[in-house]
């Protein structure tokens, strides 16, 4: 069964530093999408980024780029640069491909990131 | 783009009552799905619509469940006989056809209290 595991409860980081949130993962589908998404308080999920696991590439989105290590199976998110409103929950997902077209992601446990002043 | 609507935003309700939830999707998009979201867990599926049929289901849903997509727009969640367990943020996301990696797009949740 796939599994993601986020191993930071919560992260503190200043205005303008880079921070790296962690995220691994578990999969036996040689074929899968890993996704991060934000979710501030209001509640919704904000799409942030996206890596395929034949993408030879990491994924930059902006500020956002994810560091995609095969071999280790983690797929960490960098955000450059952070701003106060980047404060907020942070999901990592995977879907396996055999659900081409159809997004069932797993979900992990979140990261809480507070950026301060 | 008007982004995906839920209604309501919050509802409370005694255990053993029905409360149904209303998703209406962007307008393009063919995809809707509905997940739910316990406090300190990320969102865990529950079904997926493609146009007006339910294509598939997870085991969470139990009997007491049930999802709808009449006319392939907007979606609507009941849950019969609620359940303490029952209490969550209840999320709907849709997307449109094309590649495995287009996005979910969320809404803003039903929050669900059963008391």
């Amino acid at each position: 069964a796939q599994k993601i595991t986020q191993t930071q409860p919560g992260m503190f980081v200043q205005e303008k530093e880079a921070v790296t949130l962690d995220c691994t993962y578990d999969t036996s589908d040689p074929s899968y999408g890993l996704f991060w998404y934000k979710q501030p308080s209001s509640g919704e999920m904000i799409f942030l980024i996206y890596q395929g696991s034949y993408d030879q590439q990491n994924a930059t989105e902006g500020r956002y780029s994810l560091n995609f290590q095969k071999a280790r199976k983690s797929a960490n998110l960098v955000i450059s640069a952070s701003q106060l409103g980047d404060s907020a929950m942070y999901f990592c997902a995977m879907r396996e491909d055999r659900n081409t077209g159809f997004q069932k992601l797993v979900f992990g446990t979140g990261t809480r990131l507070l950026v301060s002043p | 783009d008007t982004g995906v609507s839920q209604d309501p935003r919050h509802k409370i309700t005694k255990r053993g009552q029905n409360v149904t939830f209303r998703c209406d999707p962007i307008s393009e998009h063919n995809r809707l799905y509905w997940y739910r979201q316990t406090l300190g867990q990320g969102p865990e599926f529950l079904t997926y619509f493609q146009n007006e049929a339910q294509l598939e289901k997870s085991r969470l849903l139990s009997d007491r469940f049930s999802a709808e997509r009449p006319k392939g727009s907007f979606s609507t969640l009941e849950i019969q006989r609620t359940e303490q367990g029952d209490s969550a943020m209840y999320l709907c996301a849709s997307s449109s056809t094309g590649s495995g990696n287009s996005p979910l797009h969320f809404g803003n949740g039903t929050r669900l209290t059963v008391t």
